[in-house]
């Protein structure tokens, strides 16, 4: 496989739920990302991890909690989630963190909270 | 104040009809303006990035061009594949080099 990978593509839970959603990366690049996409909306960045350690938490909700356990994979664990949360959660990599190398992303999970 | 601002938020066009598209923005010392195409139930998918005032990039039937102010992505004679929603990014010191997004401009071609 190449590129970015996201799985599930899709999930429904309901708000006393656990999920996990997993994304990796094949490219080699050592900094990974989790946005939040909402319809009409700019992305939103969640969360960035250069070399496996968390940089970047942009005032997440401590209902969505990340793990990096190796530069290729990225999990984003959620639990107790609100119908606002319900949005296309994107994964994204590039060669370096803050770097102007271009991000690339997975084509998401679509999710939906009942 | 959104610092980074796409327009129009959506546009129809015929088969062969050029336009452009604008993403302006207001970060001080960009580093650097980057271009995405996005496609229904698909991620974004990178386009081209520009550095500096004066640049341009083109691929195919796009045309990205940047100023002190603001970026415009030209379509010349475009086809119904080239319908999609178009996302702009920029990365500048203040946002500690994370990008900052543009809503996006939805395109549609018509045959």
């Amino acid at each position: 496989e190449t590129g970015v990978t996201q799985t599930p593509r899709h999930l429904v839970m309901g708000m006393t739920n656990k999920k996990s959603l997993k994304c990796e990366q094949h490219l080699g690049h050592n900094a990974m990302y989790w946005y939040k996409q909402s319809a009409k909306k700019p992305l939103e960045l969640m969360f960035v991890y250069s070399l496996e350690e968390r940089v970047e938490n942009n005032s997440v909700p401590s209902r969505f909690s990340p793990e990096c356990p190796n530069s290729s994979h990225l999990f984003l664990h959620l639990h107790t989630l609100q119908p606002e949360d319900s949005a296309l959660y994107l994964c994204a990599s590039s060669q370096y963190q803050g770097s102007t190398s271009p991000q690339h992303f997975g084509d998401g999970t679509r999710l939906s909270i009942l | 104040e959104d610092q980074v601002t796409q327009s129009p938020e959506a546009l129809r066009l015929q088969e062969g009809e050029s336009s452009s598209l604008n993403c302006s923005y207001t970060v001080s010392g960009l580093r650097g303006l980057f271009w995405y195409r996005q496609d229904p139930g698909k991620g974004p998918e990178f386009l081209f990035t520009l550095y500096s005032a004066g640049e341009e990039k083109e691929k195919e039937r796009l045309k990205a061009t940047l100023t002190k102010k603001e970026s415009f992505l030209h379509i010349t004679a475009p086809k119904p594949e080239d319908s999609a929603t178009y996302l702009c990014a920029v990365q500048a010191p203040e946002s500690n080099y994370q990008l900052i997004w543009g809503a996006g401009t939805k395109l549609i071609i018509k045959p």
